[in-house]
């Protein structure tokens, strides 16, 4: 069946780490995106990327990079200049072809804590 | 002001009643997504709309794309409907996901 992947589901750093997020789809999907959810706050857009080889900041950008080298993968690094990285992570996709509908796709989510 | 307002924020019900969650926004759209997110924080979608209406099992979801409104509706309640529902819409100048801030369910048995 096709989806997103995101792993792992938890995760655990030290403060000062690097630390790099997995996201994987199957469903041949263009666009891919990052976002970030705190307590009592909505899903914030982090980075995403249109296409193979491009992808533009979101709101929240600082501290946070992207690649985007295969269709398929959208990794995200919390890098070590983010302030305050503690926090759920949400990936998602969707088609921008010739679809109407724009279904978009979601993964379960990574929760990140910095220790 | 959001471009996503979920209301209400909070919600307690008993089990078996008939729950209504309500979503407006005030861009532009293409679809709206409704997403339920557990207490470990795992994410769902539960529908997907454009227009009309669609139901699966206890849960109905409807969208009146002229008034800018979505209501996502859960009969006979149960416990285990206890989660975030979150609002999220596919549009805006730069037709990205946009998302409510989600409200939160308790239902009580």
């Amino acid at each position: 069946d096709g989806g997103i992947t995101q792993s792992p589901k938890y995760l655990f750093r030290k403060e000062g780490q690097n630390v790099t997020l997995s996201c994987e789809q199957n469903l041949n999907h263009d666009a891919m995106y990052w976002y970030r959810q705190d307590p009592g706050q909505g899903l914030r857009l982090i980075y995403y990327s249109q296409i193979v080889n491009d992808f533009q900041k979101g709101d929240i950008a600082e501290g946070y990079s992207v690649s985007r080298e295969k269709k398929e993968s959208f990794p995200l690094t919390v890098t070590s200049a983010q302030k305050n990285p503690t926090a759920f992570y949400l990936c998602a996709s969707r088609d921008r072809g010739r679809m109407t509908l724009a279904e978009a796709f979601f993964g379960q989510g990574t929760r990140l804590t910095v220790v | 002001k959001n471009e996503v307002e979920q209301s209400p924020q909070n919600l307690t019900a008993q089990e078996g009643e008939f729950i209504t969650i309500n979503c407006s926004y005030s861009v532009g759209i293409s679809a709206l997504h409704w997403l339920q997110q557990h207490p470990g924080g795992g994410i769902v979608s539960l529908f997907m709309l454009s227009s009309g209406k669609k139901k699966h099992g206890r849960l109905i979801a409807t969208i009146n794309i002229q008034e800018k409104h979505s209501s996502l509706h859960i009969t006979a309640s149960h416990p285990r409907d206890s989660a975030v529902y979150i609002c999220a819409v596919l549009g805006g100048a730069t037709n990205k996901l946009i998302f409510g801030t989600g409200t939160l369910l308790a239902v009580q048995p």
